[in-house]
């Protein structure tokens, strides 16, 4: 059965910066892309980007791209999210997703099928 | 304010229907059929319970079903049960140039009375 297992929680200070990796089984993990989104105490999710863990290739969103970095490890069958120069405002839960887009975010299906349990940064002095 | 429009919260007694609707543009839901929905109960993370406007994934109940007319999409949930009670998001794609390709709902909370 497809699973995505993420790293543990973590508290960081304001200006330092996370690392979160998602662990994948039951499926070919460059067959899909994966997607990351978070989502604030009490509120929605929000959509941060994907990377292709066929190609590599990624899209950011534009809020984040100067602070986030998605890579994968295919021996291990892991994805990475990296966030930097983090603030109070980052304070999260951060999901990775299993996602059928593949070559290009252009010509994607824009739906996550296969979810992580979800990974709780707290950025706080 | 997000980029998609939903009730805050919905409620429906056991057995009955209920209808959650995503309200989005012609740049996004008017225009494709990439509105999907999930289901997220308290603490846990979000599950996929339907893509591409209507299709539903192998193993979600044949009572979520969903559909869309214009730029309003709709999620009906029939035969409420309280397993039911959760929060739910719609989500699009989007060629708006001043959003991110894909954008969620706000939310809406289902209460099985």
């Amino acid at each position: 059965q497809v699973q995505l297992v993420q790293s543990e929680a973590g508290v960081r200070k304001p200006g330092a910066s996370v690392k979160v990796s998602c662990k994948a089984s039951g499926y070919t993990f460059t067959n899909f892309g994966i997607t990351w989104v978070r989502q604030a105490p009490g509120q929605g999710l929000e959509w941060m980007g994907w990377i292709s863990a066929y190609n590599g290739n990624t899209y950011y969103v534009h809020k984040f791209e100067d602070r986030v970095t998605m890579t994968f490890d295919t021996p291990t069958s892991t994805a990475y999210m990296e966030l930097r120069s983090l603030r109070s405002d980052d304070t999260a839960v951060y999901y990775c997703a299993r996602d059928r887009t593949i070559y290009d975010i252009l010509n994607g299906y824009y739906y996550f099928d296969y979810w992580g349990q979800g990974t709780l940064v707290t950025v706080s002095s | 304010q997000t980029a998609l429009t939903q009730p805050a919260s919905v409620s429906g007694s056991p057995g009955q229907s209920i209808t959650i609707s995503c309200s989005g543009t012609s740049s996004d839901i008017g225009s494709y059929e990439y509105v999907s929905w999930y289901q997220q109960h308290p603490g846990k993370a979000p599950k996929l319970i339907i893509s591409e406007v209507s299709n539903r994934p192998s193993g979600v109940s044949n009572r979520f079903s969903g559909s869309k007319s214009g730029n309003t999409a709709a999620l009906t949930v029939s035969g409420l049960q309280a397993e039911d009670e959760a929060s739910y998001y719609c989500s699009s794609y989007t060629s708006s140039s001043t959003l991110p390709y894909v954008i969620f709902g706000g939310g809406t909370k289902l209460t099985v009375l």
